[in-house]
């Protein structure tokens, strides 16, 4: 079952606009990353935020983290046609020794020239 | 160049045939991954192997056998493929539970 729920499930905009994309989840969490997906390719890691931090950046992008609301949200600031791709949330949970990552179902982002 | 390798990368195969997925990764990672992505259904989590030695079934194991053969490779079986199999297969190895994970390109794989 996915734990991570993204919103909205697709977005367009300019380029030069800022993307914001958002995730929701259902159980506790030890981390949250966000992972991109060119099409036809694999995933890329972009970013992780542990459970005891609010905020995290890197690069244009931004990512917040409120565990009270069970959400997270990613910034893509001053976006570029190369950041046209497919955006994918992930919930990490750690039991015992096994760490495993649950992902959403994705969320499509095309960038206008 | 370093990160996850898997071959193959395309596969036709006939209801009722086996194949193994191989992946291999050379950054000494501990944990690794196998994942299946279908349209609109996101990843879902097949097997993993936290070290090497152990494996674990994750979300949709049935249908599929696994083996760590060391701290490097982890493949992945289909003993008798079904059209539901039909999907693409992700490899992931990561070197600890707070790091992100590294990908494999992906195997396409359709049943037919």
């Amino acid at each position: 079952s996915q734990q991570g729920e993204e919103d909205p499930q697709a977005l367009s905009i300019q380029e030069g606009e800022n993307a914001t994309m958002n995730c929701s989840y259902k159980t506790s969490i030890n981390n949250l990353q966000w992972y991109r997906q060119n099409s036809g390719r694999g995933l890329v890691h972009l970013i992780l935020i542990r459970s005891n931090e609010r905020e995290k950046h890197s690069g244009r992008l931004r990512v917040t983290l409120d565990t009270s609301k069970k959400s997270s949200s990613l910034l893509i600031t001053a976006s570029r046609a190369a950041d046209t791709a497919s955006y994918f949330c992930a919930t990490g949970s750690l039991t015992g020794a096994n760490s495993k990552l649950t992902f959403g179902k994705g969320i499509t982002l095309s960038v206008r020239p | 160049n370093a990160g996850v390798t898997q071959t193959p990368k395309f596969q036709v195969l006939k209801t009722g045939q086996s194949m193994t997925l191989q992946c291999a990764q050379d950054m000494n990672h501990n944990s690794m991954y196998w994942y299946r992505q279908d349209p609109g259904m996101g990843l879902r989590l097949i097997y993993y192997s936290a070290s090497e030695g152990t494996t674990d079934k994750g979300e949709v194991p049935n249908g599929y056998n696994v083996s760590r053969l060391n701290k490097r490779e982890f493949s992945l079986r289909l003993e008798s493929a079904a059209p539901s199999q039909t999907s693409v297969y992700f490899c992931a190895s990561i070197a600890s539970w707070q790091s992100g994970y590294t990908f494999g390109s992906g195997t396409r794989l359709t049943v037919v």
